[in-house]
């Protein structure tokens, strides 16, 4: 089974800042891999398919890179309604969850 | 626009069978992947497996053994049961549109208790 292993697994952040989130494969996944936002209560909402592909009606402020092992999760400037749960997914072989990056105000 | 609904018994005894089923309405179930995740209180995502409308279905290895996963097409209806379940079954379960492994629309999650 694939691994997928997200850092950090928490983060501080203010509003206005940069922040990066990654997610490191155990094997290559081509660009199979996307990127959700949990709020607490709530279901996940995509963000990221293909890699770096933002779904319809997501910021533009939301980008996402990587290809093979390494991806990575970029917000450009956090806006208040961005202090939430991101989760990494890899659908190359099956589906794997990554474990997860609660990003709380700072 | 596709909404999905989780429903089913929120609580289940130990050793006993969960059983779930997620109706879909404004659209039609026809040729998509339909995919059931959990969570438990405090803790990450788990994929449990997908059915297509066919029939055809993939699983969590982890969860293989127990789960069995259903679709009934002319109810826009997809079902998820898990056997001799235990207190770590005990989790929000979210059925969720599967294209091509984008998890969209979700459905809002419901909480199934193992206790007896």
């Amino acid at each position: 089974a694939i691994q997928m292993t997200q850092s950090p697994s928490s983060l501080s952040a203010s509003v206005g800042d940069r922040v990066t989130i990654t997610c490191r494969a155990s094997q290559g996944i081509r660009n199979d891999l996307g990127w959700y936002q949990q709020k607490p209560g709530k279901a996940p909402k995509l963000l990221i398919y293909a890699a770096s592909s933002l779904q319809s009606g997501v910021p533009s402020r939301f980008s996402g890179s990587g290809s093979g092992t390494d991806f990575t999760l970029t917000i450009s400037s956090l806006q208040p309604e961005d202090f939430a749960t991101y989760y990494c997914l890899q659908d190359y072989n099956l589906i794997t969850f990554g474990g997860g990056t609660k990003v709380e105000i700072k | 626009q596709v909404q999905l609904q989780e429903s089913g018994p929120g609580l289940v005894k130990p050793s006993e069978t969960l059983s779930l089923t997620c109706t879909v309405s404004g659209g039609s179930i026809s040729s998509y992947y339909w995919s059931w995740i959990r969570q438990p209180a405090g803790k990450g995502l788990e994929w449990i497996g997908r059915i297509y409308t066919s029939g055809s279905t993939n699983y969590n290895p982890s969860l293989k053994s127990r789960v069995t996963m259903s679709v009934d097409t002319s109810k826009n209806q997809f079902s998820l049961k898990l056997s001799s379940v235990t207190a770590a079954d005990t989790a929000v379960y979210y059925c969720a549109r599967d294209h091509d492994g984008d998890l969209g629309p979700w459905g809002q999650g419901t909480l199934v208790t193992v206790s007896s």
